[in-house]
């Protein structure tokens, strides 16, 4: 069975640095893209970008481009979102999800609260 | 980039209805198009990818239809799991999402 398992819920200040994790398993992490998708509260689905687990190459939205970074560790099939100076308006959900053809994201990541207050 | 544009951004509707949500996309994307349920507290889960092709496990009261700019999404008949908000997503050309359409309770 595929499954996407996040990390916990976060609560940072403003200013601080985070990174929240996905961790995969029952298919081969380095043959699938894998992307981010932030769902602020109450809003819609906003993509952020996407991973290549097998080269670690990466498509950053134009909207979060140079806002948050995306890595991977291969060794234990995990991928990475960070942020380095987080804000108040990066509270919100962040979902991982696989493609399984670059194309639309299946499954999901059961998600990971952000909260930035100060 | 490529706007998705949903309509309507609520639809209220009662057990047993054909429920109709459209997509339109601001130049094409062929028939690369996704459709996503969310139900409140959940993670989105695909119904329909290719347009019109029903992911495996999801009722067949759910279609998919259109190509181009314009897309649609059918409940034939509206049962209360499917009380949710639905998102399209095109992947033509990057990937975008709609603003997404709540279907309410009447």
């Amino acid at each position: 069975e595929v499954q996407l398992v996040q990390s916990g819920a976060e609560v940072k200040k403003p200013g601080e640095s985070l990174t929240i994790s996905c961790q995969i398993s029952g298919y081969i992490f380095t043959s699938y893209w894998m992307g981010w998708v932030r769902q602020m509260p109450g809003k819609g689905l906003e993509w952020m970008g996407l991973i290549f687990p097998g080269d670690s190459d990466t498509r950053y939205s134009p909207s979060f481009q140079g806002q948050v970074t995306m890595s991977v560790d291969r060794s234990i099939s995990t991928a990475y979102l960070h942020w380095s100076s987080l804000k108040a308006s990066d509270t919100a959900i962040y979902y991982c999800a696989r493609l399984p053809n670059q194309d639309y994201f299946d499954p999901w990541g059961q998600g990971t609260l952000v909260t930035v207050s100060s | 980039d490529i706007q998705m544009t949903q309509s309507p951004s609520t639809l209220s509707a009662s057990v047993g209805d054909r429920v109709t949500i459209t997509c339109r996309a601001s130049r094409s994307v062929g028939s690369w198009l996704a459709w996503y349920q969310q139900k409140p507290g959940k993670t989105p889960q695909v119904l329909i990818y290719k347009a019109s092709t029903l992911e495996s496990g999801v009722p067949s009261r759910f279609s998919g239809s259109g190509s181009g700019t314009e897309f649609t999404l059918t409940i034939s008949s509206l049962q209360p799991d499917d009380f949710a908000t639905y998102y399209c997503q095109q992947y033509y050309s990057s990937w975008t999402f709609g603003q997404g359409t709540k279907v309410e309770i009447k």
